[in-house]
Protein backbone atom coordinates (compact mmCIF):
# COMPACT_ATOMS: atom_id res chain seq x y z
CA UNK A 1 0.00 0.00 0.00
CA UNK A 2 1.05 3.80 -0.97
CA UNK A 3 -0.70 4.89 2.15
CA UNK A 4 -1.82 8.39 1.90
CA UNK A 5 -0.34 10.31 -1.02
CA UNK A 6 -0.25 14.14 -1.54
CA UNK A 7 0.79 16.41 -4.96
CA UNK A 8 2.53 18.50 -5.72
CA UNK A 9 5.25 18.71 -3.36
CA UNK A 10 5.94 22.02 -3.79
CA UNK A 11 4.05 24.63 -5.13
CA UNK A 12 4.81 28.17 -6.11
CA UNK A 13 1.51 30.81 -6.40
CA UNK A 14 0.94 34.53 -6.88
CA UNK A 15 -1.93 36.27 -4.96
CA UNK A 16 -5.11 35.47 -6.61
CA UNK A 17 -3.93 32.35 -8.44
CA UNK A 18 -6.31 29.33 -8.26
CA UNK A 19 -5.12 25.67 -7.83
CA UNK A 20 -6.08 22.17 -5.75
CA UNK A 21 -3.93 20.13 -4.12
CA UNK A 22 -4.39 16.16 -4.19
CA UNK A 23 -4.76 13.76 -1.80
CA UNK A 24 -5.14 9.94 -2.18
CA UNK A 25 -5.26 6.68 0.24
CA UNK A 26 -5.50 3.65 -0.46
CA UNK A 27 -6.41 2.11 2.86
CA UNK A 28 -10.21 2.30 2.11
CA UNK A 29 -10.29 5.02 5.27
CA UNK A 30 -13.81 6.70 5.70
CA UNK A 31 -12.14 9.62 7.40
CA UNK A 32 -10.19 12.14 5.70
CA UNK A 33 -8.85 15.67 6.72
CA UNK A 34 -6.95 18.28 5.48
CA UNK A 35 -4.44 20.61 8.05
CA UNK A 36 -2.08 23.07 7.35
CA UNK A 37 0.98 23.80 9.56
CA UNK A 38 2.55 27.18 10.63
CA UNK A 39 6.16 27.38 10.87
CA UNK A 40 7.14 26.69 14.52
CA UNK A 41 3.11 25.71 15.60
CA UNK A 42 0.76 22.49 15.66
CA UNK A 43 -1.67 21.46 13.06
CA UNK A 44 -4.66 23.15 12.94
CA UNK A 45 -7.79 21.35 11.03
CA UNK A 46 -9.26 23.04 7.66
CA UNK A 47 -11.76 20.66 6.49
CA UNK A 48 -12.57 16.95 6.98
CA UNK A 49 -14.77 14.18 5.60
CA UNK A 50 -16.27 11.39 7.03
CA UNK A 51 -17.20 9.30 3.83
CA UNK A 52 -17.71 9.86 0.26
CA UNK A 53 -20.69 12.72 -0.58
CA UNK A 54 -20.01 14.44 2.95
CA UNK A 55 -17.66 17.26 4.27
CA UNK A 56 -17.43 19.83 7.63
CA UNK A 57 -15.80 22.49 8.55
CA UNK A 58 -12.56 22.29 10.94
CA UNK A 59 -10.87 25.17 12.88
CA UNK A 60 -9.50 27.35 9.87
CA UNK A 61 -11.50 26.22 6.59
CA UNK A 62 -11.84 29.81 5.11
CA UNK A 63 -10.50 30.08 1.71
CA UNK A 64 -10.78 26.73 1.07
CA UNK A 65 -12.87 24.47 -0.13
CA UNK A 66 -13.32 20.78 -0.44
CA UNK A 67 -15.03 17.80 -2.12
CA UNK A 68 -14.95 14.01 -1.45
CA UNK A 69 -16.53 12.18 -4.31
CA UNK A 70 -15.00 9.01 -4.16
CA UNK A 71 -13.22 7.04 -1.02
CA UNK A 72 -9.97 7.58 -2.49
CA UNK A 73 -9.67 10.92 -3.17
CA UNK A 74 -9.82 14.48 -0.86
CA UNK A 75 -8.76 17.53 -3.11
CA UNK A 76 -8.45 20.48 -1.45
CA UNK A 77 -9.45 23.55 -3.10
CA UNK A 78 -7.76 27.33 -3.06
CA UNK A 79 -9.98 29.47 -4.89
CA UNK A 80 -8.03 32.46 -4.66
CA UNK A 81 -4.80 32.32 -3.23
CA UNK A 82 -3.67 34.57 -0.72
CA UNK A 83 -0.01 34.93 1.61
CA UNK A 84 -1.40 33.78 4.81
CA UNK A 85 -2.34 30.72 2.92
CA UNK A 86 1.85 29.87 2.93
CA UNK A 87 1.76 27.17 4.71
CA UNK A 88 3.12 23.43 4.61
CA UNK A 89 -0.63 21.60 4.04
CA UNK A 90 -1.26 17.99 5.35
CA UNK A 91 -3.51 15.21 3.74
CA UNK A 92 -4.84 12.48 6.74
CA UNK A 93 -6.66 9.74 6.90
CA UNK A 94 -8.16 6.88 9.61
CA UNK A 95 -10.36 3.85 9.18
CA UNK A 96 -13.48 5.06 11.40
CA UNK A 97 -13.33 8.56 13.32
CA UNK A 98 -11.10 11.46 12.80
CA UNK A 99 -10.86 11.00 16.54
CA UNK A 100 -8.89 7.59 16.01
CA UNK A 101 -5.30 6.76 15.61
CA UNK A 102 -4.65 9.23 11.77
CA UNK A 103 -2.47 8.46 8.88
CA UNK A 104 -0.73 11.51 7.51
CA UNK A 105 0.68 12.04 3.85
CA UNK A 106 4.02 13.69 2.97
CA UNK A 107 3.14 17.32 3.10
CA UNK A 108 2.87 20.13 0.47
CA UNK A 109 4.82 23.24 0.90
CA UNK A 110 2.97 26.16 -0.48
CA UNK A 111 4.31 29.66 -1.22
CA UNK A 112 2.38 32.44 -1.88
CA UNK A 113 4.01 35.10 -3.68
CA UNK B 1 -7.70 27.85 19.63
CA UNK B 2 -5.04 24.79 20.76
CA UNK B 3 -6.63 22.22 22.74
CA UNK B 4 -3.21 20.33 24.05
CA UNK B 5 -0.37 22.41 24.98
CA UNK B 6 3.24 20.68 25.16
CA UNK B 7 5.82 22.06 27.87
CA UNK B 8 8.61 22.04 26.57
CA UNK B 9 8.87 23.76 23.43
CA UNK B 10 12.22 22.38 23.05
CA UNK B 11 14.52 20.01 24.82
CA UNK B 12 17.91 19.17 23.94
CA UNK B 13 19.65 15.97 26.24
CA UNK B 14 22.70 13.87 25.19
CA UNK B 15 22.30 10.36 23.69
CA UNK B 16 21.31 7.70 26.54
CA UNK B 17 19.69 9.95 28.47
CA UNK B 18 15.42 10.11 28.98
CA UNK B 19 13.42 12.76 27.95
CA UNK B 20 10.46 13.98 29.06
CA UNK B 21 7.75 15.77 27.24
CA UNK B 22 4.36 16.99 28.87
CA UNK B 23 0.28 18.02 27.77
CA UNK B 24 -2.21 19.84 28.64
CA UNK B 25 -5.23 20.15 28.01
CA UNK B 26 -8.26 21.78 28.64
CA UNK B 27 -11.93 19.84 28.21
CA UNK B 28 -12.22 16.58 28.69
CA UNK B 29 -11.54 14.01 26.07
CA UNK B 30 -12.18 10.64 24.44
CA UNK B 31 -8.40 9.93 23.51
CA UNK B 32 -5.37 11.37 23.56
CA UNK B 33 -2.72 10.63 21.35
CA UNK B 34 1.30 11.57 20.85
CA UNK B 35 2.55 11.54 17.34
CA UNK B 36 6.24 12.30 15.90
CA UNK B 37 7.77 14.72 12.88
CA UNK B 38 10.96 14.14 11.72
CA UNK B 39 12.03 17.44 10.46
CA UNK B 40 9.81 18.16 6.82
CA UNK B 41 7.76 15.21 6.90
CA UNK B 42 4.37 14.19 7.82
CA UNK B 43 3.60 13.25 11.35
CA UNK B 44 3.58 9.28 12.21
CA UNK B 45 1.65 8.23 14.78
CA UNK B 46 3.24 6.88 18.10
CA UNK B 47 0.32 5.92 20.56
CA UNK B 48 -3.17 6.27 21.72
CA UNK B 49 -4.63 6.18 25.15
CA UNK B 50 -8.06 6.02 25.86
CA UNK B 51 -9.43 8.40 29.31
CA UNK B 52 -10.09 4.88 31.07
CA UNK B 53 -6.49 4.56 30.82
CA UNK B 54 -3.80 5.70 33.18
CA UNK B 55 -0.82 4.31 31.15
CA UNK B 56 0.93 2.85 28.17
CA UNK B 57 4.02 1.49 26.98
CA UNK B 58 5.40 0.67 23.61
CA UNK B 59 8.84 -0.14 23.02
CA UNK B 60 10.67 2.79 24.52
CA UNK B 61 7.69 4.93 24.96
CA UNK B 62 5.99 5.54 28.13
CA UNK B 63 2.86 7.57 27.85
CA UNK B 64 0.23 8.67 30.82
CA UNK B 65 -2.86 10.50 31.36
CA UNK B 66 -3.94 12.46 34.29
CA UNK B 67 -7.86 13.36 33.43
CA UNK B 68 -7.87 15.07 36.73
CA UNK B 69 -5.19 17.38 35.88
CA UNK B 70 -6.10 17.12 32.24
CA UNK B 71 -2.48 16.19 31.60
CA UNK B 72 0.05 14.11 29.81
CA UNK B 73 3.53 12.96 29.53
CA UNK B 74 5.67 10.94 26.95
CA UNK B 75 8.52 9.78 28.46
CA UNK B 76 11.32 8.45 25.62
CA UNK B 77 13.69 6.18 27.57
CA UNK B 78 17.57 5.91 26.68
CA UNK B 79 16.98 8.46 23.74
CA UNK B 80 19.06 7.77 20.23
CA UNK B 81 19.92 10.49 17.76
CA UNK B 82 17.39 8.96 15.71
CA UNK B 83 15.22 10.05 18.13
CA UNK B 84 15.38 13.55 17.62
CA UNK B 85 12.09 15.07 15.94
CA UNK B 86 9.06 17.42 16.76
CA UNK B 87 6.45 15.45 19.22
CA UNK B 88 3.07 16.22 19.30
CA UNK B 89 0.14 15.63 21.81
CA UNK B 90 -3.23 15.96 19.81
CA UNK B 91 -6.68 15.16 21.42
CA UNK B 92 -10.15 13.71 20.62
CA UNK B 93 -12.57 15.61 22.93
CA UNK B 94 -15.59 15.03 23.97
CA UNK B 95 -17.95 18.32 22.26
CA UNK B 96 -14.91 18.22 19.40
CA UNK B 97 -16.95 15.50 16.84
CA UNK B 98 -14.78 14.55 14.25
CA UNK B 99 -11.78 16.29 15.48
CA UNK B 100 -8.19 15.72 16.36
CA UNK B 101 -7.32 18.64 17.56
CA UNK B 102 -3.13 19.57 18.10
CA UNK B 103 -0.35 21.17 20.15
CA UNK B 104 2.01 23.32 19.32
CA UNK B 105 4.97 20.47 19.67
CA UNK B 106 8.16 19.84 21.82
CA UNK B 107 11.27 20.37 19.54
CA UNK B 108 13.39 17.47 20.88
CA UNK B 109 17.26 17.24 19.93
CA UNK B 110 19.22 14.26 21.20
CA UNK B 111 22.63 15.03 20.73
CA UNK B 112 25.48 11.95 19.72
Amino acid sequence: NAGVTQTPKFQVLKTGQSMTLQCAQDMNHEYMSWYRQDPGMGLRLIHYSVGAGITDQGEVPNGYNVSRSTTEDFPLRLLSAAPSQTSVYFCASAPGSGGETQYFGPGTRLLVL
Amino acid sequence: SQQGEEDPQALSIQEGENATMNCSYKTSINNLQWYRQNSGRGLVHLILIRSNEREKHSGRLRVTLDTSKKSSSLLITASRAADTASYFCATDADDAGNMLTFGGGTRLMVKP
